[in-house]
């Protein structure tokens, strides 16, 4: 167990819906990366949030968006579904120091049919 | 363009072989350079690395950066089957982590 929580770990939902991941980070950290990892795409950053705060966005469309609650889990949300929007989505958390490294969640697979 | 290229995409080994795997990235705004071991599930952490030619090391695996030509490499000494995973690097640059597509490695007993 690494310490960072996603919940579901799988979801099959029609296209055009909406689902909400959900991702709880390591105990005392403070930020939370969103990324998407598909089979042609590799691992693709989304966003960054710290301490409740965007702090940096990567590839997320506008259909998708993400917050940071203040007991520091994080939610992305994915609208209008497509069938390409199927991947793993992991969240990763790190302290305030990020560079050295964080940890990754088990993921959620997220399957659009 | 991909900021962060990894060869070989695949590799197929014995085990007891030494493998190394390549990472080239791009120069702007450089902060660090992460190595990941993906298996079934979440990457996990490897190594980090901020400064060139000073190599980290953990158990068989091992890796460096060079600065100056723009490319890390990780080795796996004396390869296992449970070294079979996709191995992927990433780059830090400003708020933004790129990571590379990633090498397949697979181990044969």
């Amino acid at each position: 167990d690494s310490g960072v929580t996603q919940t579901p770990k799988h979801l099959i939902t029609a296209t055009g819906q909406r689902v909400t991941l959900r991702c709880s980070p390591r105990s005392g950290d403070l930020s939370v990366y969103w990324y998407q990892q598909s089979l042609d795409q590799g691992l693709q950053f989304l966003i960054q949030y710290y301490n409740g705060e965007e702090r940096a966005k990567g590839n997320i469309l506008e259909r998708f968006s993400a917050q940071q609650f203040p007991d520091l889990h994080s939610e992305l949300n994915l609208s209008s579904l497509e069938l390409g929007d199927s991947a793993l989505y992991f969240c990763a958390s790190s302290g305030l120091w990020e560079d050295y490294g964080y940890t990754f969640g088990s993921g959620t697979r997220l399957t659009v049919v | 363009e991909d900021k962060v290229v990894q060869s070989p995409l695949s590799l197929v080994v014995h085990e007891g072989d030494t493998v190394t795997l390549n990472c080239s990235y791009e120069v702007t705004n450089f902060r660090s350079l992460l190595w990941y071991k993906q298996e079934k599930k979440a990457p996990t952490f490897l190594f980090m690395l901020t400064s060139s030619g000073i190599e980290k090391k953990s158990g068989r695996l091992s890796s460096i950066l060079d600065k100056k030509e723009l490319f890390s490499i990780l080795n796996i000494t004396a390869t296992q089957t449970g070294d079979s995973a996709i191995y992927l690097c990433a780059q830090v640059t400003g708020n933004q982590f790129y990571f590379g597509t990633g090498t397949s490695l697979t181990v044969i007993p």
